[in-house]
C-alpha cells in the first residue's frame, strides 16, 4: 500500500522568511504532483514532477523530486501572506492512474 | 483548456434523502474520471474511479450501493448520496482525466450537508 507522508502539517512562518515542505512516500511512483488549497476551494496545480531530480519553479515556490530516496519538496522563498494554504503532495500509482494524497501541510504566514 | 465543473456547488439536505453531484469536463474529452472526498481539516480520499461506460472501481471501504457513479459519456460523470446521513456530510471533488495515467483536473467541488 502507498503511504504518503507530509511534513510538517502545520507551519506558522513570517513573510520574507525561507522554508521547505517534505513529501515522502512509501513505494515507487515516477509521478508526483504538488496542489494548493484555500479554505472552502478545490485544488489548484502547482507542479507535475516526472522524472528524478527534476526541479520546477514558479515565483516563489519551486519543487523537487528525488526518486530513488522517495522524497519531493517545495520550497518557498520569502514567503508572502498570498501564500497562506494548504498544501498537498500527491503521488501517483498503478501506472500513474491513481492519485494518493499526504496529509497536507497548513501554511500560515504572518505579516 | 482542462475545466471541470461540478454541479452543485453545495447542497443541503435532509437525512434519508439522495443527492446527486454532477462532474462535466467542458473542454476535452474525460475518459477516466475520479471521486475524492475531503473531511474538514483533512487531506482526499479516492473513492471510486470511472471509466466511460464501464462500471466505477470503488476503493477499499466506500460502499458502492450508497454511492452510486455513473460515468456516461465523455464527458460527464454523477455520484449519487443514496439515504444520506449526516456522516455523509462532506466536501466531494470530481476529476477528470483525458487518457488513463494522465494529468488529473479537478473541480471545484460540492459541498454536502446532511441534516
Amino acid at each position: 500500500e502507498l503511504k504518503v507522508e507530509q511534513n510538517p502539517l502545520f507551519l506558522s512562518m513570517q513573510e520574507g522568511k525561507n522554508y521547505t515542505i517534505y513529501c515522502n512516500y512509501s513505494t515507487t511512483s515516477d509521478r508526483l504532483y504538488w496542489y494548493r488549497q484555500d479554505p472552502g476551494k478545490s485544488l489548484e496545480s502547482l507542479f507535475v514532477l516526472l522524472s528524478n531530480g527534476a526541479v520546477k519553479q514558479e515565483g516563489r515556490l519551486m519543487a523537487s523530486l528525488d526518486t530513488k530516496a522517495r522524497l519531493s519538496t517545495l520550497h518557498i522563498t520569502a514567503a508572502v501572506h498570498d501564500l497562506s494554504a494548504t498544501y498537498f503532495c500527491a503521488v501517483a500509482y498503478q501506472g500513474a492512474q491513481k492519485l494518493v494524497f499526504g496529509q497536507g501541510t497548513r501554511l500560515t504566514i504572518n505579516p | 483548456g482542462a475545466v471541470v465543473s461540478q454541479h452543485p456547488s453545495r447542497v443541503i439536505c435532509k437525512s434519508g434523502t439522495s443527492v446527486k453531484i454532477e462532474c462535466r469536463s467542458l473542454d476535452f474529452q474525460a475518459t477516466t474520471m475520479f471521486w475524492y472526498r475531503q473531511f474538514p481539516k483533512q487531506s482526499l480520499m479516492l473513492m471510486a474511479t470511472s471509466n466511460e461506460g464501464s462500471k466505477a472501481t470503488y476503493e477499499q471501504g466506500v460502499e458502492k450501493d450508497k454511492f452510486l457513479i455513473n460515468h456516461a459519456s465523455l464527458t460527464l460523470s454523477t455520484l449519487t448520496v443514496t439515504s444520506a446521513h449526516p456522516e455523509d456530510s462532506s466536501f466531494y471533488i470530481c476529476s477528470a482525466s483525458r487518457n488513463l495515467g494522465n494529468e488529473q483536473f479537478f473541480g471545484p467541488g460540492t459541498r454536502l450537508t446532511v441534516l
